[in-house]
C-alpha cells in the first residue's frame, strides 16, 4: 500500500465530544500532512509536520483541532468538542525523500458527527 | 484567495475514447502542479506530476500539458478503461515555502462500456 496506516477507519461520534483520529507512517519518511475531505469536495489541507520544523498549522480551521507527532512517525489528530460540520474524511499523508512534493495517502479516517 | 478549480464536475466517456481533465489554478508563483487519482473509499494516489519550467510530460497512458500563460492544466487519459473511473485532483504548491499542496474540487470520471 501506501505505507500510512489509519486508525480508526470509521468514527461516529456524538456532538460536543473529543475525537483522536491517529496516522501511523512508516519509518524514514520526515514530511507528514493531515488533509481534510467533505462529501464532494477537494482536500482541504490542515497541518504539516516536517522533521523537527514547528508544524505549519496554517490550515486548521479552528482552536477545537490540533495534532502532534510524537517521535518523528505517528500522529494524532484531536478534535475536542466535535460539531456536526467536523463530519468529513480526514486523511494523512507522508512526504517522499527527496523534493518532488508526491504524496502517500493513507484510507483515511471517516468521521460522522450526530 | 488564491485557488485551483476544475472547469468540469463530471466528466462520462465511452470506454476507448480519449480523457481530457481541465484545471486552472491563479496562483502565478505555482511550480509545481500534481494530478491525483482517487477512487471509491480510498486515499488519493499520484499519478503524475509537472514543474513550471516544463509545458508537456508523458506517463503510461497519460499526459499532462501546462499552460503557464493562461494558468491552464489538463490531463489527457488515453484509450480511457473502466479501472480509470474515479475523481480525479489538481493540485499545487500551496506556497514557495513549503510542500502542502492546494488541491481543486476534483473531477468525477465516468467510463461506460
Amino acid at each position: 500500500g501506501a505505507g500510512v496506516s489509519q486508525s480508526p477507519s470509521n468514527k461516529v461520534t456524538e456532538k460536543g465530544k473529543d475525537v483522536e483520529l491517529r496516522c501511523d507512517p512508516i519509518s524514514g519518511h520526515t514530511a507528514l500532512y493531515w488533509y481534510r475531505q467533505s462529501l464532494g469536495q477537494g482536500l482541504e489541507f490542515l497541518i504539516y509536520f516536517q522533521g523537527n520544523s514547528a508544524p505549519d498549522k496554517s490550515g486548521l480551521p479552528s482552536d477545537r483541532f490540533s495534532a502532534e507527532r510524537t517521535g518523528g512517525s505517528v500522529s494524532t489528530l484531536t478534535i475536542q468538542r466535535t460539531q456536526q460540520e467536523d463530519s468529513a474524511v480526514y486523511l494523512c499523508a507522508r512526504g517522499t525523500r527527496g523534493n518532488t512534493g508526491e504524496l502517500f495517502f493513507g484510507e483515511g479516517s471517516r468521521l460522522t458527527v450526530l | 484567495g488564491e485557488s485551483v478549480g476544475l472547469h468540469l464536475p463530471t466528466l462520462s466517456v465511452q470506454e476507448g475514447d480519449n480523457s481530457i481533465i481541465n484545471c486552472a489554478y491563479s496562483n502565478s508563483a505555482s511550480d509545481y502542479f500534481i494530478w491525483y487519482k482517487q477512487e471509491s473509499g480510498k486515499g488519493p494516489q499520484f499519478i503524475i506530476d509537472i514543474r513550471s519550467n516544463m509545458d508537456k510530460r508523458q506517463g503510461q497512458r497519460v499526459t499532462v500539458l501546462l499552460n503557464k500563460t493562461v494558468k491552464h492544466l489538463s490531463l489527457q487519459i488515453a484509450a480511457t478503461q473502466p479501472g480509470d473511473s474515479a475523481v480525479y485532483f489538481c493540485a499545487e504548491n500551496k506556497d514557495d515555502s513549503g510542500y502542502a499542496l492546494n488541491f481543486g474540487k476534483g473531477t468525477s470520471l465516468l467510463v461506460t462500456p
